[in-house]
């Protein structure tokens, strides 16, 4: 039964520390979508890599935040440097796009960051 | 930009009751997915539908998509305390780009 595994599932941190979270996507998957969910936002799209290329990153605070895929197994999503309100739970999501048609989404657990 | 909008925001029923969520936008999207997320755990895509007017049924879930394909509806009949969680539609604009709704809380009371 394949998953998105994402890791740590909880992180409590300091304001102005470095925040790394990661995720591995399901092996064959093509496309990685990072999310942030709070009780005020909902669910809000920070980056989206097709091919390990990023294809969309403007729902993300560039002075801060980044999103890489060093390879088709990994993704990381860092914070530096963090702040309060970063204070969420961060999802990781992959899938496959074939082209036509719409593709699913498959969720990892999702990290719980507290920046204190 | 939130362009999704659901309602309601927070439903709580006596088990055996009927219920439906909405979910409304201007805008168009090529289709909308639904997904249950419960606590502590990442979204479960539940359907997706693709054609304006479209109607898919799962079991006691059904899902209807609008003429226009800019909102869309979720009704449980019977609902069951295995229902809780939360309620998530996601429209697809071109490029695959998902847009999430606000989410309905569903409670089911036995």
């Amino acid at each position: 039964d394949a998953r998105v595994t994402q890791t740590p599932r909880h992180k409590v941190t300091e304001m102005g520390q470095e925040v790394t979270m990661r995720c591995q996507p399901i092996l064959g998957h093509n496309t990685v979508f990072w999310y942030r969910q709070t009780m005020m936002q909902g669910l809000e799209l920070l980056a989206y890599f097709r091919n390990r290329a990023p294809l969309d990153d403007s729902g993300m605070p560039k002075d801060r935040f980044s999103a890489e895929m060093p390879d088709a197994t990994l993704a990381t999503l860092k914070i530096q440097p963090s702040e309060p309100r970063d204070s969420a739970v961060y999802f990781c999501a992959s899938g496959l796009v074939r082209g036509v048609g719409t593709d699913t989404q498959y969720f990892g657990p999702g990290t719980r960051l507290t920046v204190l | 930009t939130q362009l999704l909008e659901q309602s309601p925001q927070f439903l709580s029923i006596q088990e055996g009751e009927n219920l439906t969520v909405y979910c409304n936008s201007s805008s168009v999207f090529s289709s909308l997915q639904w997904y249950r997320q419960e606590p502590g755990e990442g979204p479960v895509l539940l359907v997706t539908v693709v054609t304006g007017g479209e109607v898919k049924k799962l079991k006691r879930l059904t899902f209807q998509f609008g003429d226009a394909r800019k909102d869309s509806s979720l009704h449980i009949t019977a609902a069951q305390p295995g229902d809780t969680g939360l309620y998530l539609c996601a429209g697809v604009a071109t490029g695959n780009q998902f847009y999430f709704g606000t989410g309905t809380s569903l409670t089911v009371i036995p």
